[in-house]
């Protein structure tokens, strides 16, 4: 059984458009982040949540919000969508915050934005 | 230029052979090191990590760090098909109390039959 789903695994939305990003985990894990990785940029930290509050944000835009329900979700809503969007978002989650825990990596959804 | 820099970009190596990464970093503040793996159309997933200066084996795979050059490498022997994949280096740092990640941008690893 997979233990971390992301859904949809592929997403094709319009430039201007909304989405979220649905994640959720089955390791009892603490912790949830979001990744980017697109053709120009190698795997791209965006947030991080920690016992469902936010702790890091290295997205510049705010058109990006991740959303905790539940401490084994985090989706992540884009608006105003671009081109420049398209990517894979994968989501990870860690046993907790603290140094040293590994990251398992969700199958990732696959944005384009037309 | 990037934190975390691998090389090479690509790499083939004949079956049973011997395949080597490498990734150096250039900030002193990384103190901890991840590799990982990602199959076509998969998420990563970690082999490993190090974070002491020396070697560190499992199974096939030996990680190697260089604190003084902050140079970490990964070793894979005897290498199979399966392990054609895009590998990651990660650096980990300690950011008020919270762990960052920094990857760097990849090596693609063929194994030919």
């Amino acid at each position: 059984d997979p233990k971390i789903i992301q859904k949809p695994k592929y997403l094709v939305a319009v430039t201007g458009s909304e989405k979220i990003l649905i994640c959720e985990q089955y390791l009892g894990h603490n912790a949830m982040y979001w990744y980017r990785q697109s053709a120009k940029k190698p795997l791209e930290f965006m947030f991080s949540y920690s016992y469902q509050k936010l702790m890091d944000n290295q997205t510049a835009s705010s058109r990006f919000q991740p959303q905790s329900s539940k401490k084994n979700h985090l989706d992540l809503q884009i608006t105003a969508l671009k081109p420049d969007d398209s990517a894979t978002y994968f989501c990870a989650s860690s046993q907790d915050k603290d140094w040293g825990y590994e990251q398992y990596f969700g199958p990732g959804t696959r944005l384009t934005v037309l | 230029q990037q934190k975390v820099q691998q090389s090479p970009e690509s790499l083939s190596v004949p079956e049973g052979g011997m395949a080597s990464l490498n990734c150096t970093s250039s900030d002193r503040n990384f103190q901890y090191f991840w590799w990982y793996r990602q199959h076509s159309g998969e998420g990563p997933k970690a082999l490993m990590s190090i974070f002491s200066d020396g070697d560190k084996k499992e199974g096939r795979f030996t990680a190697h760090l260089n604190k003084a050059s902050l140079h970490v490498s990964l070793h894979i022997r005897d290498s199979q098909p399966s392990d054609s994949a895009l590998y990651f280096c990660a650096a980990s740092e300690r950011d008020y109390g919270n762990e960052k990640i920094t990857f760097g941008a990849g090596t693609k690893l063929t194994i030919k039959p």
